[in-house]
């Protein structure tokens, strides 16, 4: 019955190697977002959609983008990882109108 | 932008006993404020929430409280058990004009239930 899914779970990806993290949703919300949660800290918002409008916090790195090609999936690409972005990842979805947020299990990135 | 503080960064209680975790906020317009249980290598689960328009909320064992008027809410977990031990994170929530919602998080509180 999981409603927000990431997959993978675990990613290594070489320093500057591109890597794609996936997140999907059963929920049908049409709002999705995406944060970075390093060890021992809260997590940071890094962007989200809203249906199909992108909107970028102002202190996410270039290096970050997103993708969503349907209302289920989304998609955060990483051009240039750095070893200072090893975190874990987390996808969350509410529904317009509702405030509750819910989080998909992560996706914990390791960068060597 | 809004700014949340969360006290105590970690709590350690002995099992049954309660426990309490504060937060306060900066951001007149933030009116909704959740609060969830992260377990170790998962995600953030959302386990209670109040809004702006209400003093206190009860589920079970847990509790929160908010005051408006000093910005501030808490955590209240009575008769804890083991399983309670996790990271906890408050958050207050501004909207956002296009739709969708900010969450500002509290830095966390470590609650260990010992037996």
């Amino acid at each position: 019955d999981a409603m927000v899914i990431q997959n993978p779970r675990y990613q290594v990806t070489q320093f500057g190697k591109p890597v794609t993290l996936s997140c999907s949703q059963t929920l049908n919300h049409n709002v999705m977002y995406w944060y970075q949660q390093k060890s021992s800290q809260a997590p940071k918002l890094l962007f989200h959609y809203y249906d199909k409008d992108f909107n970028n916090e102002a202190d996410t790195p270039d290096n970050f983008q997103s993708r969503r090609p349907n209302t289920s999936f989304c998609f955060l690409d990483i051009r240039s990882p750095g070893l200072g972005d090893a975190a874990m990842y987390l996808c969350a979805t509410s529904r317009d109108g509702y405030y509750e947020q819910y989080f998909g299990p992560g996706t914990r990135l390791t960068v060597t | 932008g809004e700014n949340v503080e969360q006290h105590p960064s970690t709590l350690s209680v002995q099992e049954g006993d309660s426990a309490v975790i504060k937060c306060t906020y900066s951001d007149s317009a933030s009116n909704y404020f959740p609060w969830y249980k992260q377990e170790l290598g998962k995600g953030p689960q959302l386990i209670i929430d109040i809004r702006s328009n209400v003093g206190e909320k009860k589920d079970q064992r847990i509790a929160v409280t908010l005051n408006k008027t000093a910005k501030h809410f808490s955590l209240h977990i009575t008769e804890t058990q083991p399983e309670d031990s996790a990271v906890y994170f408050c958050a207050a929530t501004t909207l956002f004009t296009g739709g969708g919602n900010k969450l500002t998080f509290g830095t966390g509180t470590q609650l260990k239930v010992e037996l």
